[in-house]
């Protein structure tokens, strides 16, 4: 059964940092991997999608990677900005299409 | 306009009532989830719907039931809700075998 872990659960930095949210799997055999973020009360905003023959993707400050023989994915966030601060969610695609979800990472940008 | 709704936004209802959850989308996408989120768990897929005439269970569809209506409406029943169906329910959408999924905002139910 795939299992999806994030780590830290919770991290606080000051503004105009650069940070990396870690995001590893136990399944390497995964369709792809898709990062998302959510605010507090809403929804999920998807973020990059990678797929499985893909090292990396990126979106204006965002940079995700995926190692699909280590089982790991990184998002790095440049110059994190206050508006950052979410929840950080890794899921991977385990087939069709089911999606499987790490807890998250809570982010504090604090200006 | 939002892609993906879902509507209510927030419910409170009584162990043993019926309840639906509805979801519209706008973007034409083939497949449609229902998922819930509690929390120190993440989401959890409960059903997933490839098209009008393909349902399929999902890791934690006992006590659920689902209904695709059509290609953009996919909902989500509780035959007779349980407080620990407590929960943030999220639907979402995709288009294709790899397409990136995009989600609703969510319903808050809560069930006492």
């Amino acid at each position: 059964k795939q299992e999806v872990t994030q780590i830290p659960a919770a991290l606080s930095v000051p503004e105009g940092e650069n940070l990396v949210l870690n995001c590893s799997f136990t399944d390497s055999a995964i369709y792809n991997l898709q990062w998302f973020r959510q605010d507090p009360g809403k929804g999920l905003t998807s973020l990059l999608l990678i797929q499985s023959s893909q090292r990396e993707q990126t979106s204006g400050r965002l940079n995700a990677s995926l190692d699909k023989s280590s089982g790991r994915s990184t998002l790095y966030i440049a110059a994190s900005q206050p508006g950052d601060s979410a929840t950080y969610l890794c899921a991977v695609g385990a087939g069709f299409q089911k999606l499987v979800f790490g807890t998250g990472t809570r982010l504090l940008v604090s200006p | 306009d939002a892609d993906v709704t879902q509507t209510p936004r927030n419910r409170i209802t009584k162990t043993g009532k019926r309840i639906m959850l509805e979801c519209s989308q706008t973007k034409g996408h083939d497949r449609m989830y229902w998922y819930r989120q509690d929390p120190g768990l993440g989401l959890r897929l409960i059903y997933y719907s490839f098209d009008v005439k393909d349902i399929n269970k999902g890791e934690i569809s006992d006590g659920y039931s689902v209904s695709r209506q059509a290609q953009a409406k996919f909902s989500l029943s509780l035959e007779s809700a349980i407080p620990n169906q407590t929960a943030l329910y999220f639907c979402a959408t995709s288009f294709g075998a790899l397409g990136e999924q995009y989600f609703g905002p969510g319903t808050r139910l809560t069930v006492t």
